[in-house]
């Protein structure tokens, strides 16, 4: 067991890019979770899927926002033409039902 | 909606001094109970939570909540601080038994001063 793995640790980019971080989940959870933390917030929840399906997403996840997970393995967000409004820290957690571990995070910037 | 209340933003002990971190939520029925810690540019950390059963729970790093369900609190606590308690700590909900789906209060500060 790796824990769950979040790459990149850190993305600087600039506004109106387009970024896509990626999540490895523990192996045997078949279930994902994307949080978002801003600066001196709780983490918000964004979408989670069960194995590939996308069982839910928060209506903080705009049309900017796309999540995948396919094969139910590693899942990826990709953020098109970005805003400053972006800037935060993308969690990532899986789980089998109720109880599950967090990743590293990826922080974002935009400039 | 449910909700989580984290009263104080920041707290500050000295070392060796006893700690009580405060979390109140908001919802029908007794959810699942979280507390996870964070350092500086990090992920979250499990520190313990509560399913069912004792309503006090032992977590890592000696760290303990009581559960109270008449005043739909969970309140962490450690008898005596060691510097490196230092963080960021955060104090979640989730609906009892369906997921992971958390709901996360505004997150405590703690400062320990030498």
């Amino acid at each position: 067991d790796t824990g769950v793995s979040q790459n990149p640790r850190h993305k600087i980019t600039k506004r109106g890019q387009n970024v896509t971080f990626r999540c490895d989940p523990i192996s045997e959870h078949n279930r994902l979770y994307w949080y978002r933390q801003t600066l001196g917030q709780g983490p918000e929840f964004l979408t989670y899927f069960q194995n590939e399906a996308q069982l839910e997403k928060s209506r903080l996840l705009s049309d900017r926002f796309s999540a995948e997970r396919p094969k139910g393995s590693f899942s990826t967000l990709e953020i098109q033409r970005t805003e400053q409004g972006d800037s935060a820290m993308y969690l990532c957690a899986s789980s089998l039902v109720s109880s599950g571990t967090f990743g590293s995070g990826t922080r974002l910037t935009v400039v | 909606a449910q909700s989580v209340t984290q009263p104080d933003i920041h707290i500050t002990v000295s070392e060796g001094a006893s700690l009580e971190l405060r979390c109140n939520y908001s919802y029908g029925a007794t959810p699942y109970l979280f507390w996870y810690v964070q350092s500086p540019g990090q992920g979250l950390q499990l520190l313990l939570k509560y399913f069912s059963g004792d309503t006090l729970v032992q977590g890592i790093k000696g760290f303990e909540a009581e559960f109270k369900r008449s005043q739909s609190s969970f309140n962490l606590r450690k008898p005596s601080v060691h510097w490196s308690d230092a963080a960021e700590y955060f104090c979640a909900v989730v609906p009892g038994g369906s997921n992971y789906k958390l709901t996360f209060g505004k997150g405590t500060l703690l400062t320990v001063n030498p």
